[in-house]
């Protein structure tokens, strides 16, 4: 299994103003994802943290915007750019386990983000 | 990218009381999985069903996956208070595309004492 913390664990945010998140797992993970959860909506992923080159990002998501690090097989950053009050979502961090009988997904607590 | 329909969105209950949750898509599922999400909490995961027909239970919750391996559905018994949360159904992307996930609109259940 997957011990996934992020920082920080919520924050409010003036417009215009960026915010960096951190995820740090405890284990080294192969495949790791940031993913959006808006106001009682689902989630939505952001995109792919690959390590050593450049996040893979889903439609709708530029790295302009979210700018992603991932230095290691155990950490990784997400960037809020320039944010606005429709960035007021919750941020997830996730990574993805190979087990022995079957694939596993372990998601972080969560960054609330308020954006005024 | 496969859309999942998950209904009903809102389930309101009193402890004790049985209820369904369903999951469905116009295309195929590889495998499906299903993840409970409590206040402040990252969702975690509940059961992966990949066998058309399973059947999975968990305590008083049973899994479902269609014969057609379109639909699922997630039944729970005698509901309690702790079972108050966010259903979602996912779908893996599969192939090389591990972990990155669909997730369905969600289910908020309220089990009330």
């Amino acid at each position: 299994s997957a011990v996934i913390s992020q920082k920080p664990s919520r924050d409010i945010c003036q417009r215009g103003t960026s915010l960096t998140i951190q995820c740090q797992v405890d284990s080294q993970v192969t495949m790791m994802f940031w993913y959006r959860q808006q106001p009682g909506q689902s989630l939505t992923l952001i995109a792919t943290a690959n390590q050593g080159s450049e996040a893979t990002y889903e439609s709708g998501f530029v790295i302009d915007k979210f700018p992603i690090s991932r230095p290691n097989l155990t950490f990784s950053t997400l960037t809020v750019s320039n944010m606005s009050p429709e960035d007021s979502s919750i941020y997830l961090c996730s990574v993805w386990d190979r087990g022995t009988v079957t694939d596993t997904q372990y998601f972080g607590p969560g960054t609330r983000l308020t954006v005024l | 990218t496969q859309l999942l329909e998950q209904s009903p969105q809102f389930l309101s209950i009193q402890e004790g009381e049985n209820l369904t949750v369903y999951c469905n898509s116009s295309s195929v599922f590889s495998s499906l999985q299903w993840y409970r999400q409590e206040p402040g909490e990252g969702p975690v995961l509940l059961v992966t069903v990949v066998t058309g027909g399973e059947v999975k239970k968990l305590k008083r919750l049973t899994f479902q996956f269609g014969d057609a391996r379109k639909d699922s559905s997630l039944h729970i018994t005698a509901a309690q208070t702790g079972d108050t949360g966010l259903y979602l159904c996912v779908s893996d992307a599969g192939g090389t595309s591990y972990g990155k996930l669909t997730f369905g609109q969600g289910t908020i259940l309220t089990v009330h004492p």
